[in-house]
């Protein structure tokens, strides 16, 4: 299977700040790299699908990048809303794998 | 609206059995993949098991393989998960999400998740 590595696994941040959560597969998956926020209780949310593409009605302060191995999220100025748990995770092959999670805290 | 509600969780005895339900609606649900994902208490998320549009197809993880299998009823609408052998470390809550491919034999993104059944796997 493919192995999905998140850094950091938790974060401390500001509202106002830029931050970046970087993913690295254990072989190439070319862009078919997806990221989720999940908020406590809550179910995951779906924030980018292809590496770089914003799936409808999520605010253009996300954004992803990446190809191959190495991808990032970023979110260019966090928000009270975005305190959440990010995670990453691979569709290259039908056995779907995640990356082990982001903590992003104040 | 696009939703899914799973059912059928509940507490178990080691080697023990039980059968998932994730009811959907608000979307034509023969038409895509749908996914079996699980969270251990304080835990990241796993995928378990995921079925293509028309059931030709199933794939599962490593930890469920020969254990567990995933089916569907398009004419109800349904997806199904039956746990059988249950270890304490099957613990989780089970979450049923649809893929965002139409029609298609290869998964792309987890779009719209279901809110979970927890399982406990003890004795």
């Amino acid at each position: 299977d493919i192995q999905m590595t998140q850094s950091p696994s938790s974060l401390s941040a500001s509202v106002g700040d830029r931050v970046t959560i970087t993913c690295r597969a254990s072989q190439s998956i070319s862009v078919h790299l997806n990221w989720y926020q999940q908020k406590p209780g809550k179910a995951p949310k779906l924030l980018i699908f292809a590496a770089s593409s914003l799936q409808s009605g999520v605010p253009s302060r996300f954004s992803g990048s990446g190809s191959a191995t190495d991808f990032t999220l970023t979110i260019s100025s966090l928000q009270p809303e975005d305190f959440a748990t990010y995670y990453c995770q691979q569709s290259s092959i039908n056995h779907l794998t995640f990356g082990g999670g982001t903590k992003v805290e104040i | 609206q696009v939703q899914l509600v799973e059912s059928g969780g509940g507490v178990v005895q080691p080697g023990g059995s039980l059968r998932l339900s994730c009811e959907a609606s608000g979307f034509t649900f023969s038409s895509y993949g749908i996914h079996w994902v699980r969270q251990a208490p304080g835990k990241g998320l796993e995928w378990v098991a995921f079925i293509l549009y028309d059931g030709s197809n199933q794939y599962y993880a490593d930890s469920v393989k020969g254990r567990f299998t995933i089916s569907r009823d398009n004419s109800k609408n349904t997806l199904y998960l039956q746990m059988n052998s249950l270890k304490s470390e099957d613990t989780a809550v089970y979450s049923c999400a649809k893929d965002l491919a139409v029609q298609s034999s290869n998964s792309d993104a987890l779009h719209i998740w279901g809110q979970g059944t927890m399982v406990i796997v003890s004795s």
